[in-house]
């Protein structure tokens, strides 16, 4: 299993550019999520799904969206990028809601 | 709110000795699951050691091993026989079993460096 991976490991974009960030995981998980993590902070949930078509807004939505076509992908799009939306990007998935998250490698993502 | 506050922003520890992370928490649900994560320079996360908050043995995986004090609510990490390796930020976090689960609070996390 590769797990939980992310595509790209690092991009700089424009103030008001566009970009999806890709996560894939093959264990079968129901459950996805976003993270981002600025510095020297712990991480904040964006969103969340918990299964194919179903998504959530976290604690920080603004400025981005997901959607869950399949069980395996969930993307996050980032609209109008911000330099406040500089930061590292985790996805996540779990079994069920409540256990265990396995994390993917992150996505630094730097807007200028 | 439910939140995690982890006091040492920054930890060193001499390779092969032993170090302890301090975590407490603040919540007002009676079941839920702890986590210590490890970040290493790939800034990759790595679950390190969970605990469900209805068990009263502390949890031990190898030379990783938890204080659990619940009526504290304190969840302190003790890292033995510190290796090279041990080198990274620990994030303690926080999750309820019921309302609000989606969600890992998240500490600031404390730097552990490991001398050699």
């Amino acid at each position: 299993n590769a797990g939980v991976t992310q595509t790209p490991k690092f991009r700089i974009l424009k103030i008001g550019q566009s970009m999806t960030l890709q996560c894939a995981q093959d264990m079968n998980h129901n459950y996805m999520y976003w993270y981002r993590q600025d510095p020297g902070m712990g991480l904040k949930l964006i969103y969340y799904s918990v299964g194919a078509g179903i998504t959530d807004k976290g604690e920080v939505p603004n400025g981005y969206n997901v959607s869950r076509s399949t069980t395996e992908d969930f993307p996050l799009r980032l609209e109008l990028a911000a330099p406040s939306q500089t930061s590292v990007y985790f996805c996540a998935s779990s079994y069920r809601l409540a256990e265990t998250q396995y994390f993917g490698p992150g996505t630094r993502l730097l807007v200028l | 709110a439910q939140t995690v506050t982890q006091s040492q922003p920054e930890m060193s520890v001499q390779e092969a000795e032993t170090v302890t992370l301090s975590c407490t928490y603040d919540t007002s649900e009676s079941d839920y699951y702890l986590f210590w994560y490890k970040q290493p320079p790939s800034r990759q996360m790595i679950l390190v050691i969970r605990q469900e908050a209805y068990k009263q043995q502390n949890a031990t995986e190898n030379r990783f091993s938890v204080n659990f004090q619940k009526a504290a609510k304190s969840f302190s990490l003790k890292i033995s026989d510190s290796q090279l390796g041990d080198a990274a930020m620990y994030f303690c976090a926080y999750r309820p079993v019921q309302g609000g689960s989606e969600k890992l609070v998240f500490g600031k996390g404390t730097k552990l460096t490991v001398n050699p």
